[in-house]
């Protein structure tokens, strides 16, 4: 069975703050990883994906993600957090047998203070 | 561009009244799901398909129904909307084993 854990359901940072959110997994199989944004009134929209090649994976808006096979996670950062960051990040899984299907974490609402 | 389109961003309903969700992707995709998304629980599957006319129930069937007659349609059915049912409901599509994309979600009240 596979599972995410995502620490902290709300993290605020300040403007130009280095932006760190959790992700801790379990899976049985190689799994393939995912961060998902959403702002709000919005669906989702991939920022990153690890599918076993780099372990570092570059996303979109500067974000980054680094796979630790060793630590069974795969937390997500950004050096410098700016005010369009303020969203909603979602962390998933999938592999296996059912390799479509996706399991998503909790959910993590980023604050960005001025 | 993936483009998943939901028929309704908001919808009001009233409790045992029957109620339709319409998702449409344009890339042809064989898999679409059905989630809800409720604050603090993230996302839960309700149903999926893997091609027409298939689906496979997800972690919360109860309550739900789906169809998909054409590949690129995939509706979920609320035989009795109960208040319980209140919620954001996200459609997603992809090739198989690969990255979901997801439409602009559909805000449920059921009265």
């Amino acid at each position: 069975a596979q599972s995410v854990t995502q620490l902290g359901s709300h993290v605020s940072v300040s403007e130009g703050a280095l932006v760190l959110l959790r992700c801790n997994y379990s899976s049985s199989v190689p799994p393939y990883l995912f961060w998902y944004v959403q702002y709000p009134n919005q669906g989702l929209q991939l920022l990153l994906k690890y599918t076993s090649a780099a372990t570092l994976v570059k996303g979109i808006n500067g974000f980054e993600a680094e796979f630790k096979k060793s630590e069974t996670s795969f937390h997500l950062t950004k050096p410098s957090a700016h005010m369009s960051d303020a969203a909603e990040y979602f962390c998933a899984v999938s592999g296996g047998s059912s390799a479509s299907k996706i399991i998503f974490g909790s959910g993590t609402r980023l604050s960005i203070r001025p | 561009d993936v483009k998943v389109t939901q028929s309704s961003r908001y919808l009001v309903k009233r409790t045992g009244e029957k109620v339709f969700l319409e998702c449409v992707q344009d890339m042809d995709h064989e898999n679409m799901f059905w989630y809800r998304q409720d604050p603090g629980l993230g996302l839960r599957l309700i149903y999926f398909s893997y091609d027409v006319k298939m689906k496979e129930k997800g972690d919360i069937p109860e309550g739900y129904s789906v169809s998909r007659e054409k590949k690129e349609r995939f509706s979920l059915i609320l035989e009795s909307a109960s208040t319980n049912q209140t919620s954001m409901y996200l459609c997603a599509s992809s090739e198989a084993g690969t990255t979901q994309y997801f439409g602009p979600g559909t805000r449920l009240t059921v009265l």
